[in-house]
């Protein structure tokens, strides 16, 4: 069964950072690309950033760009996304998801963790 | 960035009956269109991909439709467990991976 569980999400002020983790079981998480997708209280989806199975490739939604760091430690099979610089407007549910095999070329988002909530107050 | 579209905000159904709902690209996807289905206090599930495919588990009373820049999702004799907020996204230019605003399912 495919479990991605995430973890990190407390409050923090506006300019802080934050670690999010995602651990990953049930499936071979390497053969993966891998993305955050945040929800916003009482809002819809946003991408936030993708990174290929192989961690050679990251991409950022505009919003979040030279902000946060998505990584991944493949013999961990868990996924990261550092946040620095944070503003209230991140405030959001924090969602790993897992994407198809690499080899397909698509970016669906498969699986859904919980989430883990991050807010960023004063 | 393209800019999905989905309509309407919200539709009210009775069980047993059809839902169709709207989603409008502001350009060409192809068929790289998913839908995704959230319960409240739940994550979203992966409903459909590449238009039309549904995704593993997915009942057949949800069916999807379209190319291009018109897309629809119907949902044949809506059950309770249908009421949701339903979401497309587009995969075909990215980054950044879009989702359109949602369209809730409500009982009517």
């Amino acid at each position: 069964e495919v479990q991605l569980v995430e973890s990190g999400g407390v409050v923090v002020q506006p300019g802080g950072s934050l670690r999010l983790s995602c651990a990953a079981s049930g499936f071979s998480f390497v053969d993966h690309n891998m993305h955050w997708v945040r929800q916003g209280p009482g809002k819809g989806l946003e991408w936030v950033s993708l990174i290929s199975w192989n961690g050679h490739s990251t991409y950022y939604a505009d919003s979040v760009k030279g902000r946060f760091t998505i990584s991944r430690d493949n013999s961990k099979d868990s996924l990261y996304l550092q946040m620095n610089s944070l503003r209230t407007e991140d405030t959001a549910l924090y969602y790993c998801t897992k994407g198809p095999p690499h080899s397909s070329g698509w970016h669906t988002f498969d699986y859904w963790g919980r989430g883990t909530l991050v807010t960023v107050s004063s | 960035e393209i800019v999905m579209t989905q309509s309407p905000a919200t539709l009210s159904v009775s069980p047993g009956e059809r839902a169709t709902l709207s989603c409008r690209a502001s350009q060409s996807v192809n068929s790289n269109l998913a839908w995704y289905q959230q319960k409240p206090g739940l994550a979203p599930r992966l409903l459909i991909y590449g238009a039309s495919t549904r995704a593993t588990g997915i009942p057949a009373r949800f069916s999807g439709s379209g190319s291009g820049t018109e897309f629809t999702l119907t949902i044949s004799g809506l059950q309770s467990e249908d009421f949701a907020v339903y979401y497309c996204q587009q995969y075909n230019n990215w980054p950044p991976l879009t989702f359109g605003g949602g369209t809730k399912v409500e009982i009517k």
